[in-house]
């Protein structure tokens, strides 16, 4: 069964740290990726999404993702955090001829001032 | 603020009891889907409408069923309530179908089945 993996959960940093929270899918073919956010008490933003072409892909607010072929991942950054991006972040794909989102478990993220 | 709405916001219910909640796409948009968060489960697709048609099932159970309008608003009935199925329901629509489209989310329905 396709599925994807955030391997951290939780990650706590202070401010001005530089972020990176990992993600992984499992082989399918062709896939679409995405990174949503979860602000707390709000709905799902899109942060990013990689379909094809260039694999650093740069989003809203600073983030960026690197779609690594070889590894089956997709990896999400920022170099530096700031306390508003406090929030849940999943990782998310579909796969070629498949439109579902499926998403990993999410990695709740807290930014200490 | 995507552009879909959701309603209710909140609904608490007994176990045994049916509800309906309904999704207003983006304008525009003709693909509506339907997903659930619970802590155990996460984030689950249930099922996917396009103009109308079903396109697309994940793992819905059959106490649940969906609809698309004429007018593309979506309702997600879910009948013979169980404790194990409070959640957050979100909504979800996209312009047309495929695996490139984006998706945007609604602000969900919180369902607290006592």
């Amino acid at each position: 069964a396709q599925s994807v993996s955030q391997h951290n959960h939780h990650v706590i940093l202070s401010e001005a740290a530089s972020l990176e929270l990992g993600c992984n899918y499992s082989y399918g073919g062709t896939v679409n990726l995405f990174w949503y956010v979860q602000y707390p008490g709000q709905h799902l933003q899109l942060l990013l999404k990689y379909f094809s072409g260039d694999p650093l892909v740069k989003g809203i607010k600073g983030f960026e993702a690197e779609f690594i072929k070889s590894k089956f991942s997709f990896n999400l950054r920022k170099p530096s955090v700031q306390w508003s991006d406090t929030a849940e972040y999943f990782c998310a794909v579909t796969y070629f001829g498949n439109e579902k989102l499926t998403f990993g478990t999410g990695t709740r993220l807290t930014i200490i001032p | 603020d995507s552009g879909v709405t959701q309603t209710p916001k909140h609904l608490i219910t007994a176990t045994g009891q049916r509800v309906t909640l309904r999704c207003s796409p983006r304008s525009g948009d003709l693909s509506v889907y339907w997903y659930q968060q619970s802590l155990d489960q996460g984030l689950q697709f249930l099922i996917q409408y396009y103009n109308g048609e079903e396109r697309a099932k994940g793992n819905i159970l059959e106490r649940f069923s969906a609809q698309q309008f004429p007018d593309l608003h979506s309702e997600l009935n879910l009948s013979s309530l169980e404790l194990g199925d409070s959640a957050l329901y979100f909504c979800a629509s996209s312009s047309l179908a495929g695996p490139s489209e984006t998706q945007y989310f609604g602000p969900g329905t919180r369902l607290l089945v006592l």
